[in-house]
């Protein structure tokens, strides 16, 4: 009965590749994110969907292309992967309050944890 | 970017000590949440406490919330060493882009047996 999954757990990738990590909720939620997590554990908003409209995109370089084909599911594709993309991306949910966005209590996928050498 | 603040950034603790964790912000909230991430672990979420309240408990957390001086606290009582983790606080600015967290940048928390 995982809530929030991602797949996949793992991604060891050369620099250059292309790869993609893809996300899942079966909570009925109405919002999505992505965020990186760093080596000091900094955690890094990246997108949100909500009922697949982008919301929330920081300042990301455009080798990160989101994709919420439905309100469950938000990939992550990223282009030409460098040194620096080596983080734990985490996939994150929650359902906004009615009329608005605010954010209450998200609910975190496990993580991919990705290597790029 | 704004971000809370977390301290200490490290705390070591006996089982069955009290720990108490500090969050400050910066700007006027809507709400601040608390999360705990295990090592290798996503966040799970702990506690949220709205702008007009002042003090939450769930089993042996308490947080307190004081926004005049835009800080928060996260007390475990009766540590174990299942507590060891990571904790954050997170907060929903009231004005601005409040469509996202800001977050700290954590406490580590150890609870040696």
């Amino acid at each position: 009965d995982t809530a929030v999954s991602q797949t996949p757990k793992y991604l060891v990738t050369q620099m250059g590749n292309d790869k993609s990590i893809k996300c899942e909720q079966n909570l009925g939620h109405d919002t999505m994110y992505w965020y990186k997590q760093d080596s000091k554990k900094f955690l890094k908003i990246m997108f949100s969907y909500n009922n697949k409209e982008l919301i929330i995109n920081e300042t990301v370089p455009n080798r990160f292309s989101p994709k919420s084909p439905d309100k469950a599911h938000l990939n992550l594709h990223i282009n030409s992967l460098e040194l620096g993309d080596s983080a734990v991306y985490f996939c994150a949910s929650s359902q906004s309050a009615r009329g608005g966005f605010d954010p209450y209590e998200q609910y975190f996928g496990p993580g991919t944890r990705l290597t790029v050498t | 970017s704004q971000q809370g603040e977390e301290d200490p950034q490290a705390l070591s603790i006996q089982e069955g000590e009290n720990a108490t964790m500090n969050c400050s912000y910066k700007t006027s909230i809507n709400n601040l949440q608390w999360y705990r991430q295990n090592s290798g672990r996503g966040l799970v979420h702990l506690i949220l406490i709205r702008s007009n309240e002042r003090e939450k408990h769930s089993g042996r957390l308490r947080v307190t919330l004081d926004t005049s001086k835009k800080s928060s606290s996260l007390l475990i009582t009766a540590s174990r060493a299942a507590d060891t983790a990571s904790y954050f606080c997170a907060t929903v600015p009231r004005a601005g882009n409040n469509r996202k967290l800001i977050w700290g940048l954590g406490t580590s928390l150890a609870v040696n047996p």
